[in-house]
Protein backbone atom coordinates (compact mmCIF):
# COMPACT_ATOMS: atom_id res chain seq x y z
CA UNK A 1 0.00 0.00 0.00
CA UNK A 2 1.19 3.11 -0.73
CA UNK A 3 0.29 7.00 0.21
CA UNK A 4 -2.89 7.04 2.21
CA UNK A 5 -5.40 4.46 2.37
CA UNK A 6 -9.11 4.86 4.09
CA UNK A 7 -11.66 1.92 4.63
CA UNK A 8 -14.30 1.97 4.19
CA UNK A 9 -14.95 3.29 0.62
CA UNK A 10 -18.21 3.53 1.32
CA UNK A 11 -20.65 3.28 4.33
CA UNK A 12 -24.50 3.31 4.81
CA UNK A 13 -25.66 3.50 8.26
CA UNK A 14 -28.39 4.47 10.51
CA UNK A 15 -29.07 6.83 12.78
CA UNK A 16 -28.73 4.43 16.08
CA UNK A 17 -25.37 2.48 14.44
CA UNK A 18 -21.97 2.94 16.08
CA UNK A 19 -19.19 2.77 13.05
CA UNK A 20 -15.66 3.88 12.44
CA UNK A 21 -13.74 5.10 9.65
CA UNK A 22 -10.11 4.11 9.13
CA UNK A 23 -7.76 5.94 8.09
CA UNK A 24 -3.98 4.55 7.46
CA UNK A 25 -1.25 6.31 6.04
CA UNK A 26 2.43 4.88 4.00
CA UNK A 27 4.03 7.99 3.82
CA UNK A 28 6.20 8.15 7.43
CA UNK A 29 4.64 11.49 8.70
CA UNK A 30 3.35 13.09 12.05
CA UNK A 31 0.36 14.66 11.41
CA UNK A 32 -3.00 13.77 10.30
CA UNK A 33 -6.39 15.05 9.37
CA UNK A 34 -9.92 14.42 8.99
CA UNK A 35 -11.94 16.64 6.78
CA UNK A 36 -15.72 16.78 5.90
CA UNK A 37 -17.15 17.21 2.16
CA UNK A 38 -20.59 18.18 1.97
CA UNK A 39 -21.93 18.81 -0.94
CA UNK A 40 -22.14 22.24 -2.68
CA UNK A 41 -19.46 22.98 0.70
CA UNK A 42 -15.86 23.57 0.91
CA UNK A 43 -13.54 21.12 2.30
CA UNK A 44 -14.08 21.48 6.40
CA UNK A 45 -11.18 20.61 8.78
CA UNK A 46 -12.24 18.87 11.35
CA UNK A 47 -9.80 17.38 13.74
CA UNK A 48 -5.94 17.73 13.34
CA UNK A 49 -3.10 15.11 14.90
CA UNK A 50 0.45 15.68 15.05
CA UNK A 51 2.59 13.24 16.53
CA UNK A 52 -0.59 11.15 17.88
CA UNK A 53 -1.64 14.63 20.05
CA UNK A 54 -5.04 15.88 19.24
CA UNK A 55 -4.20 19.87 18.55
CA UNK A 56 -7.22 20.96 16.84
CA UNK A 57 -11.33 20.28 17.14
CA UNK A 58 -12.90 22.48 14.80
CA UNK A 59 -16.21 23.02 17.03
CA UNK A 60 -17.11 19.21 15.72
CA UNK A 61 -19.86 17.47 17.68
CA UNK A 62 -19.64 14.91 19.97
CA UNK A 63 -21.20 12.44 18.29
CA UNK A 64 -18.20 12.40 16.19
CA UNK A 65 -15.22 11.51 18.06
CA UNK A 66 -11.45 10.82 16.96
CA UNK A 67 -8.53 8.62 18.10
CA UNK A 68 -5.27 8.33 16.49
CA UNK A 69 -3.44 5.23 18.29
CA UNK A 70 0.08 6.23 16.12
CA UNK A 71 1.62 8.32 13.38
CA UNK A 72 0.16 6.07 10.96
CA UNK A 73 -3.29 5.34 11.76
CA UNK A 74 -6.53 7.74 12.18
CA UNK A 75 -9.76 6.49 13.30
CA UNK A 76 -13.12 9.04 13.14
CA UNK A 77 -15.89 6.84 15.49
CA UNK A 78 -19.76 7.82 14.33
CA UNK A 79 -22.49 7.09 16.69
CA UNK A 80 -26.26 8.59 16.51
CA UNK A 81 -25.40 10.78 13.59
CA UNK A 82 -27.88 12.94 11.91
CA UNK A 83 -29.01 12.31 8.32
CA UNK A 84 -27.09 15.79 7.62
CA UNK A 85 -24.01 14.12 8.62
CA UNK A 86 -23.79 12.11 5.19
CA UNK A 87 -20.85 13.85 3.09
CA UNK A 88 -17.78 12.50 2.06
CA UNK A 89 -15.21 12.28 4.85
CA UNK A 90 -11.79 12.74 3.88
CA UNK A 91 -8.04 11.71 5.76
CA UNK A 92 -5.18 13.91 4.80
CA UNK A 93 -1.17 13.55 5.89
CA UNK A 94 1.46 15.99 6.19
CA UNK A 95 5.10 15.84 7.39
CA UNK A 96 4.04 17.42 10.64
CA UNK A 97 2.16 20.91 11.41
CA UNK A 98 4.56 22.99 12.98
CA UNK A 99 6.41 24.03 9.66
CA UNK A 100 3.68 25.07 7.84
CA UNK A 101 2.95 25.45 4.45
CA UNK A 102 3.66 21.27 4.10
CA UNK A 103 1.27 19.94 1.23
CA UNK A 104 -1.34 17.69 2.49
CA UNK A 105 -1.42 14.00 1.26
CA UNK A 106 -5.28 13.30 0.77
CA UNK A 107 -7.19 9.78 0.85
CA UNK A 108 -9.80 8.64 -1.70
CA UNK A 109 -12.28 9.22 0.87
CA UNK A 110 -14.99 7.53 2.20
CA UNK A 111 -18.66 8.21 1.05
CA UNK A 112 -21.01 8.62 4.18
CA UNK A 113 -24.73 7.99 3.44
CA UNK A 114 -26.99 8.24 7.12
CA UNK A 115 -30.73 7.09 6.71
CA UNK B 1 -18.05 32.69 6.30
CA UNK B 2 -16.40 31.99 3.59
CA UNK B 3 -12.17 32.76 3.64
CA UNK B 4 -11.41 31.01 0.00
CA UNK B 5 -13.67 31.20 -2.78
CA UNK B 6 -14.11 30.16 -6.14
CA UNK B 7 -16.76 31.68 -7.84
CA UNK B 8 -16.74 29.49 -11.08
CA UNK B 9 -18.18 26.18 -10.51
CA UNK B 10 -16.98 24.84 -13.96
CA UNK B 11 -15.32 25.85 -16.76
CA UNK B 12 -14.95 23.99 -20.30
CA UNK B 13 -11.95 24.33 -22.59
CA UNK B 14 -10.70 22.98 -25.99
CA UNK B 15 -8.22 20.91 -26.16
CA UNK B 16 -5.00 22.81 -26.29
CA UNK B 17 -6.20 26.35 -25.30
CA UNK B 18 -5.32 27.76 -22.08
CA UNK B 19 -7.62 26.96 -19.11
CA UNK B 20 -7.69 29.91 -16.05
CA UNK B 21 -8.72 29.14 -13.04
CA UNK B 22 -9.29 31.57 -9.85
CA UNK B 23 -9.50 32.31 -6.67
CA UNK B 24 -10.16 34.44 -4.55
CA UNK B 25 -9.24 35.34 -0.24
CA UNK B 26 -10.59 37.53 2.34
CA UNK B 27 -7.92 36.46 4.99
CA UNK B 28 -4.87 38.61 5.03
CA UNK B 29 -2.67 36.47 7.22
CA UNK B 30 -2.54 34.01 4.31
CA UNK B 31 0.50 33.45 2.94
CA UNK B 32 0.75 30.02 1.54
CA UNK B 33 -1.44 29.00 -1.39
CA UNK B 34 -2.03 25.63 -2.99
CA UNK B 35 -3.75 23.95 -5.63
CA UNK B 36 -5.29 20.75 -6.08
CA UNK B 37 -7.08 18.41 -8.41
CA UNK B 38 -9.69 15.73 -7.89
CA UNK B 39 -10.89 13.07 -9.84
CA UNK B 40 -14.06 11.20 -9.40
CA UNK B 41 -13.97 8.78 -6.42
CA UNK B 42 -10.27 9.62 -5.64
CA UNK B 43 -8.92 12.32 -2.90
CA UNK B 44 -7.34 15.28 -3.82
CA UNK B 45 -3.66 15.30 -5.15
CA UNK B 46 -1.46 18.61 -4.76
CA UNK B 47 -1.19 20.08 -7.98
CA UNK B 48 1.15 23.04 -7.01
CA UNK B 49 1.93 25.86 -4.62
CA UNK B 50 2.89 29.61 -3.85
CA UNK B 51 4.34 31.35 -1.06
CA UNK B 52 3.31 35.16 -0.76
CA UNK B 53 6.96 36.26 -1.30
CA UNK B 54 6.44 35.32 -4.89
CA UNK B 55 4.09 36.44 -7.54
CA UNK B 56 4.46 33.20 -9.95
CA UNK B 57 5.51 29.96 -9.75
CA UNK B 58 5.50 27.37 -12.91
CA UNK B 59 5.93 23.80 -13.22
CA UNK B 60 5.75 22.49 -16.57
CA UNK B 61 2.02 23.49 -18.47
CA UNK B 62 0.83 24.78 -14.92
CA UNK B 63 1.55 27.98 -13.66
CA UNK B 64 -0.01 29.76 -10.09
CA UNK B 65 0.02 33.73 -10.58
CA UNK B 66 -0.22 35.41 -6.52
CA UNK B 67 -1.96 39.04 -6.93
CA UNK B 68 -1.62 39.91 -2.78
CA UNK B 69 -2.66 43.55 -3.19
CA UNK B 70 -6.34 41.95 -5.01
CA UNK B 71 -6.22 38.91 -2.49
CA UNK B 72 -6.61 36.78 -5.96
CA UNK B 73 -4.72 34.06 -7.07
CA UNK B 74 -5.29 32.08 -10.20
CA UNK B 75 -4.21 28.69 -12.01
CA UNK B 76 -3.07 28.93 -15.91
CA UNK B 77 -2.90 25.11 -17.50
CA UNK B 78 -1.36 25.30 -21.03
CA UNK B 79 -1.86 23.55 -23.42
CA UNK B 80 -5.01 21.95 -21.46
CA UNK B 81 -5.07 18.03 -22.23
CA UNK B 82 -8.17 16.25 -22.28
CA UNK B 83 -6.58 14.46 -18.80
CA UNK B 84 -6.59 17.64 -16.94
CA UNK B 85 -10.58 17.43 -17.05
CA UNK B 86 -11.33 16.99 -13.17
CA UNK B 87 -12.15 19.50 -10.08
CA UNK B 88 -9.88 22.09 -8.78
CA UNK B 89 -9.61 23.09 -5.08
CA UNK B 90 -7.87 26.28 -4.02
CA UNK B 91 -6.29 26.28 -0.59
CA UNK B 92 -4.84 28.78 1.66
CA UNK B 93 -3.18 28.72 4.81
CA UNK B 94 -1.36 30.73 7.82
CA UNK B 95 2.04 29.54 7.98
CA UNK B 96 2.62 31.35 10.86
CA UNK B 97 0.28 29.38 12.78
CA UNK B 98 -0.57 25.47 12.42
CA UNK B 99 -0.88 23.77 9.09
CA UNK B 100 -4.43 24.29 8.33
CA UNK B 101 -5.52 24.90 4.65
CA UNK B 102 -8.80 26.29 4.05
CA UNK B 103 -10.65 24.96 0.44
CA UNK B 104 -12.57 26.79 -1.70
CA UNK B 105 -15.66 24.76 -3.10
CA UNK B 106 -13.88 23.92 -6.57
CA UNK B 107 -14.15 24.61 -9.98
CA UNK B 108 -14.72 21.79 -12.41
CA UNK B 109 -12.65 22.32 -15.39
CA UNK B 110 -13.77 20.31 -18.62
CA UNK B 111 -11.46 20.23 -21.57
CA UNK B 112 -13.33 19.22 -25.00
CA UNK B 113 -11.03 17.31 -27.17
Amino acid sequence: ETGVTQTPRHLVMGMTNKKSLKCEQHLGHNAMYWYKQSAKKPLELMFVYNFKEQTENNSVPSRFSPECPNSSHLFLHLHTLQPEDSALYLCASSQDTASGGNEQFFGPGTRLTVL
Amino acid sequence: DQQVKQNSPSLSVQEGRISILNCDYTNSMFDYFLWYKKYPAEGPTFLISISSIKDKNEDGRFTVFLNKSAKHLSLHIVPSQPGDSAVYFCAASARTGANNLFFGTGTRLTVIP
